[in-house]
């Protein structure tokens, strides 16, 4: 079956980086973008960015996270991976990987990864 | 950014009652291709968020029939019409018709 699976919880000092997985499974990797979201402690949902896993590994990031945000993927490993640096408290979340259902436009998420908790904390 | 509005923000319901959650946006989020990019979510107490309805109206594979979803071009409405216990949770809806891509504030369905 489709499945993503991330990376285990992190915890991470303010000023430092943090790089979570995401592996694919059960499908054409190449296919289907990913995207990224994350959800701070009992707050609502927030879109990070996509990656185009295929070609160039294109992506496009939501602009708050301009100059902090990395994606990259490994199409060896069916992998992609966020990568974002100089922590702060409030990037204390859950951040989620999720594919959309359809190659060819964005709507309607699934699956989820299970999430990695990121903690930022002296 | 496009701005979700929903509500309520808790929603006490009875097994077996209706429910219904609504959402809107600060801009249509009807495409040129004809589809209205509204999508709704459930994410259950410890768990990720799963899909119900892409598209406005479109139930995503495996969901209950009981879950049904419409709406114009900004005003949206999640249905659920016999509610059970296993639909506890926050229910979330999300425009995918530009980017950034942006969420409602969530409503919580708990049992009366």
């Amino acid at each position: 079956q489709v499945q993503l699976v991330q990376s285990g919880a992190e915890v991470r000092r303010p000023g430092a980086s943090v790089k979570v997985s995401c592996k694919a499974s059960g499908y054409t990797f190449s296919s289907y973008f990913i995207h990224w979201f994350r959800q701070a402690p009992g707050q609502g949902l927030e879109w990070m960015g996509v990656i185009n896993p295929s070609g160039g590994g294109g992506t496009t990031h939501a602009q708050k996270f301009q100059g902090r945000v990395t994606m990259t993927r490994d199409t060896s490993t069916s992998t992609v991976y966020i990568d974002l640096s100089s922590l702060r408290s409030e990037d204390t979340a859950v951040y989620y990987c999720a594919r959309a259902i359809s190659i060819v436009a964005t709507m309607g998420f699934d699956p989820w990864g299970q999430g990695t908790l990121v903690t930022v904390s002296s | 950014d496009i701005v979700m509005t929903q509500s309520p923000l808790s929603l006490p319901v009875s097994p077996g009652d209706p429910a219904s959650i609504s959402c809107r946006s600060s801009q249509s989020l009807l495409h040129t291709n004809g589809f209205k990019y509204l999508d709704w979510y459930l994410q259950k107490p410890g768990q990720s968020p799963q899909l119900l309805i892409y598209l406005s109206s479109n139930r995503a594979s495996g969901v209950p029939d009981r879950f049904s979803g419409s709406g114009s071009g900004t005003d949206f409405t999640l249905r659920i019409s016999r509610v059970e216990a296993e639909d506890v949770g926050v229910y979330f809806c999300m425009q995918a018709l530009q980017t950034p891509l942006t969420f409602g504030g969530g409503t919580k369905v708990e049992i009366k």
